[in-house]
């Protein structure tokens, strides 16, 4: 199967600061990724979804200018949290997809927590 | 009234027990539908697709209801590794073929 990788797996930052998770696919061209996010006891929420080259589409109620993604290449999306608050603590998951296989695969996610 | 409603448990089952999980979807033009396992604080993994004729996997079968708008999934024979959290997931049909998720049923399977 097709392997997605996150980085960093986890991560503690101070209020106020920007965080930035890295999402790979490692063995096949991602020409679209997916950012969720999850929070305890909650379902996977999606933020983004992000084509390579072009702009992401945000979902409703996600702001784009505190998410910011970059899907440089067909390989690598980032996901910068920036002036974080404590409310953005979450679990964030990536997830690539190919242009002729509908499913997605999943990174391992990266769990922010922001003091 | 979320997209994608389960009962989020925790169904408590022994094991060598058969437990179902239900799930209903509320926009008619879902496309596509699964079950995904996620285990605590990891990324969801696919369990299987889901079609309309019904389908089986080992010790899993799926079936969904379009006309009711209803997923199940069933599990034979519980086994201690198969405590989890159970996503019913829709695809939607748009441009980019999103997923959406149930908040999950948690499962635990105990000896």
């Amino acid at each position: 199967g097709a392997v997605v990788s996150q980085h960093p797996s986890w991560v503690i930052c101070k209020s106020g600061t920007s965080v930035k998770i890295e999402c790979r696919s490692l063995d096949f061209q991602a020409t679209t990724m997916f950012w969720y996010r999850q929070f305890p006891k909650q379902s996977l929420m999606l933020m983004a979804t992000s084509n390579e080259g072009s702009k992401a589409t945000y979902e409703q109620g996600v702001e784009k200018d505190k998410f910011l993604i970059n899907h440089a290449s067909l390989t690598l999306s980032t996901l910068t949290v920036t002036s974080a608050h404590p409310e953005d603590s979450s679990f964030y998951i990536c997830s690539g997809g190919r242009d002729s296989v509908y499913e997605q695969y999943f990174g391992p996610g990266t769990r922010l927590t922001v003091t | 009234r979320k997209e994608v409603e389960q009962d989020p448990g925790p169904f408590n089952v022994p094991e060598g027990a058969t437990v179902a999980f239900n799930c209903t979807y509320s926009n008619s033009a879902s496309q596509s539908f699964f079950w995904y396992r996620q285990d605590c604080r990891k990324e969801p993994k696919l369990l299987m697709s889901v079609y309309s004729s019904g389908n089986e996997d080992g010790r899993f079968t799926a079936q969904l209801n379009r006309a009711s708008q209803y997923i199940s999934l069933l599990i034979r024979d519980s086994k201690l590794s198969d405590s989890a959290t159970y996503l019913c997931v829709v695809r939607m049909n748009t441009g980019f073929q999103k997923l959406v998720f149930g908040t999950g049923t948690r499962l635990l399977v105990s000896p």
